[in-house]
Formats: C-alpha cells, structure tokens, sequence
C-alpha cells in the first residue's frame, strides 16, 4: 500500500536553506507534491513534480527526486521567517487519472531560528 | 485569484447528529475531493467526485458518509450519524480546469468540526 514519511521537526537559522525529506513506497507514483500549512490555515501547494523528473526549480524552492530510492526533497533556500510552516509531502495515488487522491506525509515542522 | 472556500470553519455537533459540510470549489474545475485531517495525524484521502458520482473512496468513506453537487457551484459532505472519532479537519479540493487533467489540487481552508 502507499506510505508517505517525513520526519516531524526540522529547525535551521535565518538565511540558511532547508531541506525537508520524505520518502514514498508507492513506486507507481506519477506525481509527488509539497504542500505548506501554516497555522489555522489549509493546504497551500507550493509545488510538484512528475516522476520522470529529477529536479524542478521554482525561484526559492528546489524540489529533487531519486526514483530510484522513492525520496523526494524540498530545498528552501535562504529560509526567512514566513517560512516557519508544517510542510507536507504527498503521493498521487492511483494510476494517473484525473480523480486520483493524494496520500499524504505526517507533515514536517519547519522552525526558524533568528 | 480563485480559491476553494468552505463553510462553516467550526461545526460543533452531538453525537448521533447528522452534519453537512459545504464547499464551494474553484470555478469550472471537474475533479473533487474530500480529505480529513484528526489532529496530530495524517491528513487522509476520503473521496473523489468527477461527472456527479464517485470516482474513488478511500475504507474511511463508510455508509455514514455521503457527498454530493446539488447545483453548479457547491460540494457537501454529509455525515449522517456522527460519531466522537469523526471529529476533525475536513478539507475539500478541486482541479481540472476546464479540458483534459489538471494535476494541481487546490485546497480550501477546511472546517473543523467537532462532536461532543
């Protein structure tokens, strides 16, 4: 079945980059997303990438895939503190249609230090 | 720009009472979903929604639930029989503009509904 796992904290400085990982087990997965929620808010996507990439970058955000291990990575470079977010990784499910759901990480909090 | 918005953002109900949730997606998108978040956890896959039925529901999506597009615009979620372990954040989503597969799915605010 599909899991999706991240780990829970990750804390960096002002002006440093983060990385946030996670790793899938669904090796059919076709798109991979990262989304941000902040407090008391929904899910904010932030981006995704298609399985037959490797990167994809978007100003800010750098997003890695290795298929080959099923780990994805969310780089944020120069981390401020609207950053300060949980962020969430997630799997398409299903075999690519339009009504396939998403499974979902646990989330990681992302905390930034002054 | 168009978001997914949902009413109410707190649903308070008692046990064994029916409840609906209502979202409005982004406008002409075709796919819907319903996604729930219990707190501290996962945020889990509920059901999908494409030409007015169901297209995929996930072992959490019982007989208790039901979803449905009464008109052009809205998508609820109806609860019949709430129980305490229902209680959660419910966020709704939508994608597909217009022709063909969209595969960005954007999320509404949620309602938090809470059974006591």
């Amino acid at each position: 079945g599909e899991d999706v796992e991240q780990s829970l904290f990750l804390s960096v400085r002002e002006g440093d980059s983060s990385v946030i990982n996670c790793t899938y087990t669904d090796s059919s997965s076709t798109y991979l997303y990262w989304y941000k929620q902040e407090p008391g808010a929904g899910l904010q996507l932030l981006t995704y990438i298609f399985s037959n990439m490797d990167m994809k970058q978007d100003q800010r955000l750098t997003v890695l895939l290795n298929k080959k291990d099923k780990h994805l990575s969310l780089r944020i470079a120069d981390t401020q503190t609207g950053d300060s977010a949980i962020y969430f990784c997630a799997e398409r499910r299903g075999s690519g249609g339009g009504a396939d759901g998403l499974t979902f990480g646990k989330g990681t909090h992302l905390i930034i230090q002054p | 720009e168009p978001e997914v918005t949902q009413t109410p953002s707190h649903q308070v109900t008692q046990m064994g009472q029916e409840v609906i949730l209502r979202c409005v997606p982004i406008s002409n998108h075709l796919y819907f979903y319903w996604y729930r978040q219990i707190l501290g956890q996962k945020v889990e896959f509920l059901v999908s929604f494409y030409n007015n039925e169901i297209s995929e529901k996930s072992e959490i999506f019982d007989d208790q639930f039901s979803v449905e597009r009464p008109d052009g615009s809205n998508f609820t979620l109806k609860i019949r029989s709430t129980k305490l372990e229902d209680s959660a954040m419910y966020f709704c989503a939508s994608n597909g503009r217009g022709l063909g597969i969209s595969y960005e799915q954007y999320f509404g605010p949620g309602t938090r509904l809470t059974v006591t």
